[in-house]
Order: structure tokens, then C-alpha cells, then sequence
């Protein structure tokens, strides 16, 4: 599978747009990109994923660069709530449904 | 519809000792996967089931961890004798779908404290 890089640790101002990179320069082309979030003591939580095209929907929009060697999970309109570890995983999906591998993440942090 | 269900959500053991952990997927879900999380790390595949049948359990510390699911609906993942490097979140996955993609449900996880 390949490796994902991600910043460590982002902030954005409630209300604003959260745009988080991912870099996944060796990325095969069967292997989709996956966002997870983890908040505080939960377990992680499916966000959106995408192969080729650009994906929307009511969580947040994943924006997939046409060489696929990157990738921007946008939060529109981030809240406190939003506050959270976002994971960026590529998968490969496979009829054993596919592992997700996961790295450190972005730590986000929604500020009022 | 039910999530995934662990338990028990809090664990504290000396170490040597032995632990287990519950649980169930939700309902018609193939797929169950562990995964350990331990603190200040993304999660770490443990074991991956399809039905009863074990995927991927390269990643297993199978001189002290095990796992089972045998009728292919609830699982347990037992460690025997515990370490102190055990103590972590155990979190449980699970996926419906057998081909192609699909969003792997989690569920709270169980938190191991070894002493």
C-alpha cells in the first residue's frame, strides 16, 4: 500500500474552511483515497473517499489533483466540533474489502 | 441501525496477566478487523477476518496475541501473558462490503492499562 504524508498539526478559525493536504506521490492506480477522522477517545470515523474525480458530500469535498499524486480534504464551514486527527489512507480495494493502513494524521484544531 | 459493539471499554491488568476483548460487528458485516492504537498513533492493523477465514494477520504478535471469530459474526482478541508495551486502545472494524470499496465502521474501542 502506499504511504501517505500529511502536516502534523493544522489550525483553522471556526466558520472558515479547513483544507487539509495529503501527499501520496506512489500511489498505484487501483488504490483509492480514503479520509478518516478520529476525535478525542472515539473511534475513527469514515469522512469520504475518491479514486480519479473530485467528491463531495455533506461531511466535505475531497479534491484529487489529476496526476493522483495528492489529494485536499476541504471543510467548508469547520465548527468546534470538526476539532480532530484526519487520517489520509490509500487503499486498495480488493474482494477482502481492502486494509486500511493508517499514519499519524493532521491533528486539527478548530479555534472560535 | 446498531453500531459496533465492544467491550469492555476499560481494561487495568498487571503485567502477565491475561486479557480478552469482545466484539460485535454490525449485523451482515463480512469483514472485522483489529486494530491497536496506542497513545499519540494512528492505529495499527492487528488482524483482518472475512466471515471466519483470517486475511492478514501479519502484523499479530501471535506468541502473545490471538484471535478468533468463529462463527463468523463476534469476535475475541485474547493477549496472554500481557506486557506493559500492551497498553493501548483496541479498536474493532467492521465492513460489509466483500468486493470493491466500503467504509469500515469502528467501534469505541477498549483501553488496556498494564501495570
Amino acid at each position: 500500500d502506499a504511504k501517505t504524508t500529511q502536516p502534523p498539526s493544522m489550525d483553522c478559525a471556526e466558520g472558515r474552511a479547513a483544507n487539509l493536504p495529503c501527499n501520496h506521490s506512489t500511489i498505484s492506480g487501483n488504490e483509492y483515497v480514503y479520509w478518516y477522522r478520529q476525535i478525542h477517545s472515539q473511534g475513527p470515523q469514515y469522512i469520504i473517499h475518491g479514486l480519479k474525480n473530485n467528491e463531495t458530500n455533506e461531511m466535505a469535498s475531497l479534491i484529487i489533483t489529476e496526476d493522483r499524486k495528492s489529494s485536499t480534504l476541504i471543510l467548508p464551514h469547520a465548527t468546534l466540533r470538526d476539532t480532530a486527527v484526519y487520517y489520509c489512507i490509500v487503499r486498495v480495494a480488493n474482494n477482502q474489502g481492502g486494509k486500511l493502513i493508517f499514519g499519524q494524521g493532521t491533528e486539527l484544531s478548530v479555534k472560535p | 441501525e446498531a453500531g459496533v459493539a465492544q467491550s469492555p471499554r476499560y481494561k487495568i491488568i498487571e503485567k502477565r496477566q491475561s486479557v480478552a476483548f469482545w466484539c460485535n460487528p454490525i449485523s451482515g458485516h463480512a469483514t472485522l478487523y483489529w486494530y491497536q492504537q496506542i497513545l499519540g498513533q494512528g492505529p495499527k492493523l492487528l488482524i483482518q477476518f472475512q466471515n471466519n477465514g483470517v486475511v492478514d494477520d501479519s502484523q499479530l504478535p501471535k506468541d502473545r496475541f490471538s484471535a478468533e471469530r468463529l462463527k463468523g459474526v463476534d469476535s475475541t482478541l485474547k493477549i496472554q501473558p500481557a506486557k506493559l508495551e500492551d497498553s493501548a486502545v483496541y479498536l474493532c472494524a467492521s465492513s460489509f462490503i466483500t468486493v470493491g470499496t466500503g467504509e469500515l465502521f469502528f467501534g469505541e474501542g477498549s483501553r488496556l492499562t498494564v501495570l
